[in-house]
């Protein structure tokens, strides 16, 4: 158990709908970090958060955006949903302090599925 | 650029046998390494880390790894391994301390009885 906890566990939408992926950090963490790991595959980086500002992002295109909250949980909201992007969808939280980040820690993830 | 190779996709072993899966990575500037195990519908966790210092590193569960800096290698070892060992073993390589990761496609690590 990491502390880390990502909501809903699984869903499915239809091609060209919205979704919204929940993250919860583990406590006293600051930055956040999605991954998308389609099957067969190892966790590809869309995006980190750090202080509510996106701090590096990886080859995914705009239609993949987020937030963090002042509580530093997070959001990934997806636009316009296309088949490819069914996966696991992972949550990584860690505490940026004096230049360095601590270990991350995963969540279980958020299994999507685009019909 | 970074990129990671894992070079084998399935290592079937023996209880109590030892193993030893590999990772190759290329990059333009230096890098950390990083080597994590998935379980069945789980997240990641972390298996031991290479930042600076001593080119072995151990880790939790009696994994170790090598850092080679000529052959751009950090290879994954356990002397003897155990049923509850079985699962998907991920290498990362990441150019800062900022947690962002660049994968390798893992290798499935499946012990034998």
């Amino acid at each position: 158990e990491t502390g880390v906890t990502q909501s809903p566990t699984h869903l499915i939408k239809t091609r060209g709908q919205q979704v919204t992926l929940r993250c919860s950090s583990q406590s006293g963490h600051n930055t956040v970090s999605w991954y998308q790991q389609a099957l067969g595959q190892g966790p590809q980086f869309i995006f980190q958060y750090y202080r509510e500002e996106e701090n590096g992002r990886g080859n995914f295109p705009p239609r993949f955006s987020g937030l963090q909250f002042p509580n530093y949980s997070s959001e990934l909201n997806v636009n316009a949903l296309e088949l490819d992007d069914s996966a696991l969808y992972l949550c990584a939280s860690s505490l940026y302090r004096a230049r360095r980040n601590t270990e991350a820690f995963f969540g279980q993830g958020t299994r999507l599925t685009v019909v | 650029a970074q990129s990671v190779t894992q070079l084998d996709s399935q290592v079937p072993v023996f209880e109590e046998a030892p193993v030893e899966l590999r990772c190759n990575y290329s990059s333009s500037v230096s890098v950390y390494l990083f080597w994590y195990v998935q379980y069945p519908n789980q997240g990641l966790q972390l298996l031991l880390k290479y930042l600076s210092g001593s080119t072995l590193v151990k880790g939790i569960n009696g994994f170790e790894a090598e850092f080679n800096k000529s052959q751009t290698s950090f290879h994954l070892r356990k002397p003897s391994v155990h049923i509850s060992d079985t699962a998907e073993y991920f290498c990362a390589v990441s150019e800062n301390t900022g947690n962002q990761f660049y994968f390798g496609t893992g290798t499935s690590l499946t012990v034998i009885p």
